[in-house]
């Protein structure tokens, strides 16, 4: 079963803009995880936010959690075509040693327009 | 430092026929995943190994579905006899261990006609 819901589905933005993505999911987490998908291809590790950690940052991409909303979001800012791709957000449960036994949501399409 | 290799990267197969998927992992890993990722949704956990041990199976349909990790190096997924909701990418992961960053392959195509 799918434990996130991406919001939105699909969000189309001008380079430069800032883009915004978020993630619920419904059961407690060890951390949540952050996956770009270009088409076509296999998904490629962006961030990983531990859930004692409210905010982490990677170059241009910055992921929040707020674990009592059970929620997470991340943002990429000044966006650039390269971007254009799918974003997933997954979770690993409690307890959990295993970081690549994930959960995912089922993606935000991404296009991002020059 | 080579990736994840998958092959074949597509495959078209009538309902009820058998394929194999190979997965190569990133030399040295000792973690390796399968993921089944159908049109539209994110990726599910098929099975995960820990060197040539299976770790966790519980979303693998096993009446139809058969993993191997022979060695602790490659893997082989099969599917016998395929249905129509078996077209979808197969995705290989794998990481140096359970608490590490999994890579992914560029996955395997399935169709099932």
């Amino acid at each position: 079963s799918q434990q996130g819901e991406e919001d939105p589905q699909a969000l189309s933005i001008q380079e430069g803009e800032n883009a915004t993505m978020n993630c619920s999911y419904k059961t407690s987490i060890n951390n949540l995880q952050w996956y770009r998908q270009n088409s076509g291809r296999g998904l490629v590790h962006l961030i990983l936010i531990r859930s004692n950690e409210r905010e982490k940052h990677s170059g241009r991409l910055r992921v929040t959690l707020d674990t009592s909303k059970k929620s997470s979001s991340l943002l990429i800012t000044a966006s650039r075509a390269a971007d254009t791709a799918s974003y997933f957000c997954a979770t690993v449960p409690p307890g959990g040693t295993s970081y690549g036994k994930l959960t995912f949501g089922q993606g935000t399409i991404l296009t991002v327009h020059p | 430092e080579a990736g994840v290799a998958q092959s074949p990267r597509y495959k078209i197969i009538e309902k009820r026929q058998s394929v194999a998927f190979w997965c190569n992992p990133i030399s040295g890993h000792a973690t390796l995943y399968w993921y089944q990722q159908i049109l539209g949704q994110g990726p599910k956990l098929l099975i995960q190994f820990q060197n040539n041990g299976v770790v966790d199976d519980s979303q693998l349909p096993k009446d139809r579905f058969s993993a191997e990790r022979l060695k602790g190096v490659d893997s082989t997924l099969k599917i016998q006899p395929a249905k129509l909701e078996d077209s979808a990418v197969y995705l290989c992961a794998s990481s140096w261990g359970l608490s590490n960053t999994i890579y992914f392959g560029e996955g395997s195509w399935l169709t099932v006609v």
